[in-house]
């Protein structure tokens, strides 16, 4: 069964510095999403991304991230200055469509741990 | 706006007999629901969703939800738990008729604890 991937599994990273995750989604899917869940709350929506344009965004979502399809296979969240609040697993997920019964299917995360 | 309400951080439930684990949801349109799995160090796997239809939806693993419009609950049950079961389970929703149905909002969670 297909399934979306993600590397790193894992990130540890020092404050400040930029940081990328990869995303590799469902391959005959069109819309990509970003969340993420901080240890112990629930999971947040960040982003979704379609035809190489963010189509929504949280207010979490500010101008130190961005997104971008850099090939026909790869999907990528950038942090540009990481923040110690930026630890979180971040998931990236992708769907078929944008009709709202339509499942969105998530990777295993990336742990990223900002020190 | 859309929210979903897990009114248990945790469940535990004897190997064998049934489970339920609670949501509740509200949206200013149509709903559609869903339940995700995550057990540890994984990432969160579809379990079922509800579109539109019979209210007692079928999912993966044995499990099944039950949609109650008038209650706006979305209530996972499975009738046999097993050890196996036990992981963090999260009930979503989208609003059919919000201009931000592209996100799917989700519950905080709850600790299924199966007890062989």
């Amino acid at each position: 069964e297909p399934e979306v991937t993600q590397t790193p599994s894992h990130q540890v990273t020092q404050m400040g510095q930029e940081v990328i995750l990869r995303c590799v989604p469902i391959s005959n899917h069109l819309y990509f999403y970003w969340y993420r869940q901080i240890l112990g709350q629930k999971v947040e929506f960040l982003v979704s991304f379609y035809n190489n344009e963010i189509s929504e965004k949280s207010e979490i979502f500010d101008d130190q991230f961005s997104v971008e399809r850099p090939d026909g296979s790869n999907f990528t969240l950038k942090i540009r200055s990481t923040k110690l609040e930026d630890s979180a697993m971040y998931f990236c997920a992708s769907s078929e469509s944008l009709s709202p019964w339509e499942t969105q299917y998530f990777g295993p995360g990336t742990r990223l741990l900002v020190l | 706006a859309q929210s979903v309400a897990q009114p248990e951080d945790q469940v535990n439930v004897a190997e064998g007999n049934p489970l339920t684990v609670k949501c509740t949801y509200s949206v200013s349109g149509n709903p559609y629901l869903f339940w995700y799995v995550q057990y540890p160090n994984r990432g969160l796997q579809f379990l079922l969703k509800y579109i539109t239809g019979d209210n007692l939806v079928k999912g993966s693993y044995g499990f099944e939800a039950e949609f109650n419009k008038s209650q706006t609950s979305f209530h996972l049950k499975k009738p046999s738990a097993l050890v196996s079961d036990s992981a963090l389970y999260f009930c979503a929703v989208r609003d059919g008729n919000s201009g931000g149905y592209q996100k799917v909002t989700f519950g905080t969670g709850t600790k299924l604890q199966v007890i062989p």
